[in-house]
């Protein structure tokens, strides 16, 4: 059973416009949930995080909103840039970050057209 | 360049063999974790390492072992491989700071089973 979902495999938007990215969880015990993205050929990348005693997290061009009762959270990109084009997993983990075994959904591959 | 070093970087063996694939973390990371990526699949943690001794467990399949070595490198044996075993397999070691703990990622071994 699948703890983080990911349910858009793919997402297409054009450069300038807001990219949103969703990501599910069900597992309560959450609590510090991160976005990594990754290019072809490479690992996967940090990008943001937020932890569950705070409902957004802001750096540059990137904003994560968690809402705990939905235990959904979303990953926005505005403006989005064709080098934004990457595959972007979501990723949680338990016991306020000190796990590192991070649980990763399937991911969604961001496509940002010129 | 995240700092941490798998190799090889793509390993082509056929059913039935063993391999060993190797990955060096960051300077100063004592953690290793080993994750992998099946098609269509999101990033699947294996098992972690902590300065030598294995400290948590994930989706590990018998045929798998893993180990770390005293100068904190990590080895990951996979024996009596099958075709679904062919995948993408990180290695990733961690840091911490006031926000939780983040992993670095290598950019992978590709595994082909023929």
């Amino acid at each position: 059973d699948q703890q983080v979902k990911q349910n858009s495999p793919s997402l297409s938007v054009q450069e300038g416009r807001i990219s949103i990215l969703n990501c599910d969880y069900t597992n309560s015990m959450f609590d510090y949930f991160l976005w990594y993205k990754k290019y072809p050929a490479e690992g996967p990348t940090f990008l943001i995080s937020i932890s569950s005693i705070k409902d957004k997290n802001e750096d540059g061009r990137f904003t994560v909103f968690l809402n705990k009762s939905a235990k959904h959270l979303s990953l926005h990109i505005v403006p989005s840039q064709p080098g934004d084009s990457a595959v972007y997993f979501c990723a949680a983990s338990a016991l306020g970050g000190s796990q590192g075994n991070l649980i990763f959904g399937k991911g969604t591959k961001l496509s940002v057209k010129p | 360049d995240s700092g941490v070093t798998q190799t090889p970087k793509h390993l082509i063996t056929a059913t039935g063999q063993r391999v060993t694939l190797r990955c060096s973390p960051r300077s100063g990371d004592l953690s290793v974790y080993w994750y992998q990526q099946s098609l269509d699949q999101g990033l699947q943690f294996l098992i972690q390492y902590y300065n030598g001794e294995e400290r948590a467990k994930g989706n590990i399949l018998e045929r798998f072992s893993a180990q770390q070595f005293p100068d904190l490198h990590s080895e990951l044996n996979l024996s009596s491989l099958e075709l679904g075993d062919s995948a993408l397999y990180f290695c990733a070691s961690s840091a911490r700071d006031r926000g939780g703990e983040k992993l670095f990622f290598g950019s992978g071994t590709q595994l082909s089973v023929l």
